[in-house]
C-alpha cells in the first residue's frame, strides 16, 4: 500500500526558503504513470495546486507561484521535494504532497493519494 | 489562472439528494473530461471521490456521482448521510496550467 509522508520545518522566517520533502513508501516513484504533487491550503481556505514532477524530472508549476517554486525528485531515496523562496506570511498553510494520475502521463485518475499534510508557519 | 467557481455552501437533510456545481471555461471544465472531486473532513487530507467527470474510485459509495454539461461539472450525493458533511472541491485539467481547483463547497447535513 503506497503511502506519502511530508517532512520539514514547521516554522520558517520571512524572506527565507521553505523546504519540504515527501517520502513515498510501499511503491516506487520510478514506476511511472503518476505525477508527484505539492498542494497547499491556507488556514480556513481552499486548495491551491503548487506544482508537480514526473520521475524523469519533468515539472509543471502554478503560474502564480512559478517564479518562487522548485520541485525536485530523488528516485534513489524515493522522495520528492518542494522549495519555495522568499516566503511571507501569506505562505503560511498546510502543505500536502499527493499523487496524480495525470493526463500528461497518459492516464487521468485525479489526485488519488495524499499525505496527511504539514503546517508551515511563516513568522519571525 | 482563476479558480473554478463553486457555491460556498449547500445543505440537505438525511436521505435527500444534493448537487454541487463547479463552473469553469472552455479552457478547463468545458474543454476536457478531466474533472475530479474531493471530499475533505476537518483536519484531514482530501479524499478522491470522482475522477474523469463520473468515475468512482474503488471504495467510494455509489451514492456519489458526477456529470458535466458544457462548462459546468456537478457532483451529486444521493441518500445523504451525516458522514457526508464535509468540504468538497472540484479540480480540472486546464490548457494554461495542468491543474486548477475550485474554491470549495461546505456541505451541511441538517
Amino acid at each position: 500500500q503506497v503511502q506519502l509522508q511530508e517532512s520539514g520545518p514547521g516554522l520558517v522566517k520571512p524572506s527565507q526558503t521553505l523546504s519540504l520533502t515527501c517520502t513515498v513508501s510501499g511503491g516506487s516513484i520510478s514506476s511511472g504513470g503518476y505525477y508527484w504533487s505539492w498542494i497547499r491550503q491556507h488556514p480556513g481556505k481552499g486548495l491551491e495546486w503548487i506544482g508537480y514532477i514526473y520521475y524523469s524530472g519533468s515539472t509543471y508549476y502554478n503560474p502564480s507561484l512559478k517564479s518562487r517554486v522548485t520541485i525536485s525528485v530523488d528516485t534513489s531515496k524515493n522522495q520528492f521535494s518542494l522549495k519555495l523562496s522568499s516566503v511571507t506570511a501569506a505562505d503560511t498553510a498546510v502543505y500536502y504532497c499527493a499523487r496524480e494520475g495525470s493526463v500528461l502521463s497518459g492516464s487521468y485518475s485525479g489526485f488519488d493519494l495524499w499525505g496527511r499534510g504539514t503546517l508551515v508557519t511563516v513568522s519571525s | 489562472q482563476s479558480a473554478l467557481t463553486q457555491p460556498a455552501s449547500v445543505s440537505g437533510s438525511p436521505g435527500q439528494s444534493i448537487t454541487i456545481s463547479c463552473t469553469g471555461t472552455s479552457s478547463d471544465v468545458g474543454g476536457y473530461n478531466y474533472v475530479s472531486w474531493y471530499q475533505q473532513h476537518p483536519g484531514k487530507a482530501p479524499k478522491l471521490m470522482i475522477y474523469e467527470v463520473s468515475n468512482r474510485p474503488s471504495g467510494v459509495p455509489d451514492r456519489f456521482s458526477g456529470s458535466k454539461s458544457g462548462n459546468t461539472a456537478s457532483l451529486t450525493i444521493s441518500g445523504l448521510q451525516a458522514e457526508d458533511e464535509a468540504d468538497y472541491y472540484c479540480s480540472s485539467y486546464t490548457s494554461s496550467s495542468p491543474v486548477v481547483f475550485g474554491g470549495g463547497t461546505k456541505l451541511t447535513v441538517l
